[in-house]
């Protein structure tokens, strides 16, 4: 079944515990994302990748790293969680955006639920 | 820099009957696409339906429908025969044409509940 997978599903944690999300995509897509949903706020972009090694900030970067190793894994990382932090993430991928091919619709993993205390 | 705006963050219908949401949005782009997500329970994201802005038809899936104004810059999603199922969080997307970014910009959501 073509998925994206996100890691853990709910968390709590305490400040400054550093943490990662994981996300796993296996429909071989180029481009993955991060997002975060906050109330009144709708989704905003945390961070994206094109493909492997190629990895830029979106709207709301602070706070967090990502990395792109491999093409299906797009991990987010929280070196030092703050409680401004809690939120709702989504993962998201999509074939490429650098064909022609741009559907524009992405792929979202269930999200996860996190926690800063 | 481009916006999308829903101003009913809650709205309510009796199952069966026609609901609309409502969604405008702000660009100097010429190209681009609109999207309806459904945010159900699950919390999962799933696609409703899609506009490319250089089409004039409506975008049409199933019971739900789109009236895509381009020069009012507004993107109306239009849900017939209501059912259960259909309560969820509804957001507006935009993503622009020319995105290498690959960035969708959401508006703040809209809560549909389906009345039995």
């Amino acid at each position: 079944e073509a998925q994206v997978t996100q890691n853990p599903r709910y968390l709590i944690t305490v400040t400054g515990k550093k943490l990662t999300v994981t996300c796993s995509q296996n429909m071989n897509h180029e481009y993955m994302s991060w997002y975060r949903q906050d109330p009144g706020l709708g989704l905003r972009q945390i961070y994206y990748s094109m493909n492997v090694e190629v990895t830029d900030k979106g709207d709301v970067p602070e706070g967090y790293k990502v990395s792109r190793k491999e093409k299906r894994n797009f991990p987010l990382i929280l070196e030092s969680p703050s409680p401004n932090q809690t939120s709702l993430y989504f993962c998201a991928s999509t074939l490429s955006y650098m064909r022609r091919v741009n559907t524009g619709e992405l792929f979202f993993g269930e999200g996860s639920r996190l926690t800063v205390l | 820099a481009q916006t999308v705006t829903q101003s009913q963050p809650e709205m309510s219908v009796q199952e069966a009957e026609t609901v609309t949401l409502s969604c405008t949005y702000d660009t100097s782009e010429n190209n681009y696409y609109l999207f309806w997500y459904k945010q159900p329970p699950s919390r999962q994201m799933i696609l409703v339906i899609r506009q490319e802005a250089y089409k004039q038809q409506n975008a049409t899936e199933n019971r739900f429908s789109v009236n895509f104004q381009k020069a009012a810059k507004s993107f109306s999603l239009k849900i017939s025969d209501s059912q259960l199922g259909d309560t969820a969080m509804y957001f507006c997307a935009f993503m622009t044409g020319s995105s290498n970014t690959g960035k969708l910009i959401f508006g703040q959501g809209t809560t549909l509940q389906v009345k039995p």
